[in-house]
């Protein structure tokens, strides 16, 4: 049982290129969720998913796409990256049942 | 929109000594959930305790518990006999209860703890 994975732990990118962060999770959890955390700032929402083929926008979601293809996995993408983008990103789920959420061990971008 | 203030950026405590981290929140909801989570340098964050606002009981997990003032919107987490192992980014976070669905957490922005030796 490996909780929240995500792909891939570090990650840098030139302004422009575009690339997707992958978030699995192997609870059968229904919600997940993107998080940007930048120093001083906490964890904010960009993006979640109440279930499969469902998204919606948290509080900073311009700049990103998501898209929930499979119960397990949330994927997050920037078209093209400009250096705001530059944070630690983290993914989470949780159940139904509950409303602890369970998160990854994040992805640190840097986008020069 | 729902708000969520960490007064103190930073704090320090001695091995074995008591501290409490301070939280206040803004919201016109009347039922919500107030967690704690801590990111240690390792980075992942780890639910410490959690409450439940209908709840008149103060929650406790072992050496970590809160002081849940409703009317006051504060929501404080106290460590008793503090461990090297506590030092870490502390954040206090808020749930609104929706409709039967819980989801999407507004964080504070952190209060940094390091225990001494």
């Amino acid at each position: 049982n490996a909780g929240v994975t995500q792909t891939p732990k570090f990650r840098v990118l030139k302004t422009g290129q575009s690339m997707t962060l992958l978030c699995a999770q192997d609870m059968n959890h229904e919600y997940m969720y993107w998080y940007r955390q930048d120093p001083g700032m906490g964890l904010r929402l960009i993006h979640y998913s109440v279930g499969e083929g469902t998204t919606a926008k948290g509080e900073v979601p311009d700049g990103y796409n998501v898209s929930r293809l499979k119960k397990q996995n949330f994927l997050l993408g920037l078209e093209s990256a400009a250096p705001s983008q530059t944070s630690v990103y983290f993914c989470a789920s949780s159940s139904l049942a509950s409303n602890e959420q369970f998160f990854g061990p994040g992805t640190r971008l840097t986008v020069l | 929109a729902q708000t969520v203030t960490q007064s103190q950026p930073e704090m320090s405590v001695q091995e074995a000594e008591t501290v409490t981290l301070s939280c206040t929140y803004d919201t016109s909801e009347n039922n919500y959930y107030l967690f704690w989570y801590k990111q240690p340098p390792s980075r992942q964050m780890i639910l410490v305790i959690r409450q439940e606002a209908y709840k008149q009981q103060n929650a406790t997990e072992n050496r970590f518990s809160v002081n849940f003032q409703k009317a006051a919107k504060s929501f404080s987490l106290k460590i008793s006999d503090s461990q090297l192992g506590d030092t870490a980014m502390y954040f206090c976070a808020f749930m609104k209860q929706s409709g039967g669905s819980n989801y999407k957490l507004t964080f504070g922005k952190g209060t940094l703890l390091t225990v001494n030796p």
